[in-house]
Parts: C-alpha cells; sequence; structure tokens
C-alpha cells in the first residue's frame, strides 16, 4: 500500500512570496488533514477535510493561507504572501474515515528568509 | 480544553538500559491517547493506542504504555533501548467527536548512547 505523498520535500523562499504544496493521502482515506511543525515543537492542525468538505480550520491563517481538496483526493496548501514565521516542516496526513489512526507523509520543509 | 505535557524534552539512556518517556494529559472526558514517534526525515508513524480499553497497551518495536487515570498519566517505556529508537516522540490527546482531530505534546528526544 503506497504511504502518504508530499512535495516538494524541502522550498526555500523569500518573505512576501508565494509557495504551494501537494499532498496525495493513501488512496479511499477520506480524511485529509494538514499539519504545521515548527522547529522543537510538536505538529499543529492547520485544517482537517472529510472529502472535499473542511471540518476544522480554526487555526489557519486565513489571511495568508488557504487549502482546497477539489475532488476529494490529493489537497494543496497555500500561501501567499509568506512571513519569516512560516518557516516549519509542512505535514499531510490522512485517516479512513476521521479515524484517530492517522497516516503522516514525509514533510515539506518550508524555510523563508 | 484537552492537551498532553510532555515532562522532558530530552532524554539520554544507554543502549541496553530501560526507557521512560513521562506524558501527562488534561481532558474533561475519557480521553483516546497515542505516541507516535518521528525519525529523523521520516514520516511520523503511530507507536500505540488507548482507547478506553485495557489500561496496559504494547505497541510496536517492543514499546508499551500505561494508562493511569488517578494521575492522568500515559508514560512510555520500553525495558531495553535499542539505537534505532533515537528517535522524537510525542504524546497525543485525540478529543472525543472531533473527527479524528490530534493534540500533539512538544515532543521529547529520545537519544541511545552505545
Amino acid at each position: 500500500e503506497a504511504g502518504v505523498a508530499q512535495s516538494p520535500r524541502y522550498k526555500i523562499i523569500e518573505k512576501r512570496q508565494s509557495v504551494a504544496f501537494w499532498c496525495n493521502p493513501i488512496s479511499g482515506h477520506a480524511t485529509l488533514y494538514w499539519y504545521q511543525q515548527i522547529l522543537g515543537q510538536g505538529p499543529k492542525l492547520l485544517i482537517q477535510f472529510q472529502n472535499n468538505g473542511v471540518v476544522d480550520d480554526s487555526q489557519l491563517p486565513k489571511d495568508r493561507f488557504s487549502a482546497e481538496r477539489l475532488k476529494g483526493v490529493d489537497s494543496t496548501l497555500k500561501i501567499q504572501p509568506a512571513k519569516l514565521e512560516d518557516s516549519a516542516v509542512y505535514l499531510c496526513a490522512s485517516s479512513s474515515d476521521g479515524a484517530y489512526e492517522q497516516y503522516f507523509g514525509p514533510g515539506t520543509r518550508l524555510t523563508v528568509t | 480544553a484537552q492537551s498532553v505535557t510532555q515532562l522532558d524534552s530530552h532524554v539520554s539512556v544507554s543502549e541496553g538500559t530501560p526507557v521512560l518517556l513521562r506524558c501527562n494529559y488534561s481532558s474533561s472526558y475519557s480521553p483516546s491517547l497515542f505516541w507516535y514517534v518521528q525519525h529523523p526525515n521520516k514520516g511520523l508513524q503511530l507507536l500505540l493506542k488507548y482507547t478506553s480499553a485495557a489500561t496496559l497497551v504494547k505497541g510496536i518495536n517492543g514499546f508499551e504504555a500505561e494508562f493511569k487515570k488517578s494521575e492522568t498519566s500515559f508514560h512510555l517505556t520500553k525495558p531495553s533501548a535499542h539505537m534505532s529508537d533515537a528517535a522524537e516522540y510525542f504524546c497525543v490527546v485525540g478529543p472525543p467527536n472531533q473527527g479524528g482531530k490530534l493534540i500533539f505534546g512538544q515532543g521529547t528526544e529520545l537519544s541511545v548512547k552505545p
């Protein structure tokens, strides 16, 4: 069974630029999550999708972050414009219909200079 | 509100000695609790989970954790550390009825000395 795929693995941008991350969950998993993991901290949930609908985006900075999951499969997370404090690893995870056991991708390490 | 506190940011043990990673939780309801492990440059992996069944939970790679309601603790243990156990470990709580949402602790970095 293929795991959660993410790309790119690394990205370096300047502040005020935009960036997008892509995630392809495990086949058949209805629930998809995006987390932000700042160095030295645990992952923090940004947004949760159930199929192509948003379940929880209470911690998503909506003035600069956006996410979509148009066909209920893969998802894109965008930051525009980026700030220095957005430097972090962005993790995507999926689960079978909101089950607690989540499967994580390798993450995208973003550096904003 | 639900939360977890990992009491040590870094633990160092020698290979072959026991491992103890401490976690306390705060929850208004019967919690679901988990331990995840993160090896360098790899994705997070579920080690074990407690969901109100047996209080002593066994996980992968010889790890286990005991749920103690009276102490609001969920400490992770392993009898004998192996070099490959060196990683970051996260204690995690899952609030009920929130679609599988997870709240992570700050993490404990485990170092294993030869």
